[in-house]
């Protein structure tokens, strides 16, 4: 099946800098990429849509300017976590869906944790 | 917004147990999917439901999709530590063009030896 990555896998950081994820997908094109946050012992926070070659689009109560979403390819997008802070701390999941017959298929990468001191 | 309430929330129980997850909404999904996710590691699907009524096995889980395509159950019968992990019940909505999940809050299964 198709694959998706994810880096890095894990990333300390110190509180004011910048973070960014990678999340490709390995064997299809993705014009579509979702980022989910996710805490401990919870289900998956959808985040924004990853679109490419456009806008991003943010769920409500996600700051865009906070949360950077880049989509330059059919297999890349990027989350950057600007001016980091701990409660931004978390375990970042993406996702890209490929239509399979009348359903999609919607393959996760493996997750980055992200700390933040 | 399409909401999935998924329950119980938690479960803990014996090896050797039956179990079953509900997810429950108001709205119709053209597609329903489980996962099971081990802790630091991304999703990993179980099964897809996608026609009302439909019953999947996979080994010892049973997957059942509603008639009217609203709700969705897991039963999973004389569960092993194994089974051990967070279940998460996740559907497309109908008319999506662009494959966006819902998900549910999740079930965190603990089964013991």
């Amino acid at each position: 099946g198709a694959v998706v990555s994810q880096h890095p896998s894990w990333v300390i950081c110190k509180s004011g800098t910048s973070v960014k994820i990678e999340c490709r997908s390995l064997d299809f094109q993705a014009t579509t990429m979702f980022w989910y946050r996710q805490f401990p012992k919870k289900s998956l926070m959808l985040m924004a849509t990853s679109n490419e070659g456009s806008k991003a689009t943010y769920e409500q109560g996600v700051e865009k300017d906070k949360f950077l979403i880049n989509h330059a390819s059919l297999t890349l997008s990027t989350l950057t976590v600007t001016s980091a802070h701990p409660e931004d701390s978390s375990f970042y999941i993406c996702s890209a869906p490929e239509l399979s017959g009348l359903a999609y298929e919607q393959y996760f990468g493996p997750g980055t944790r992200l700390t933040v001191t | 917004t399409q909401l999935l309430e998924q329950s119980p929330q938690f479960l803990s129980i014996q090896e050797g147990e039956n179990l079953t997850v509900y997810c429950n909404s108001s709205s119709v999904f053209s597609s329903l999917q489980w996962y099971r996710q081990e802790p630091g590691e991304g999703p990993v699907l179980l099964v897809t439901v996608v026609t009302g009524g439909e019953v999947k096995k996979l080994k010892r889980l049973t997957f059942q999709f509603g008639d009217a395509r609203k709700d969705s159950s897991l039963h999973i019968t004389a569960a092993q530590p194994g089974d051990t992990g967070l279940y998460l019940c996740a559907g497309y909505a109908g008319g999506t063009s662009y494959g966006k999940l819902t998900f549910g809050q999740g079930t965190i299964l603990t089964v013991h030896p």
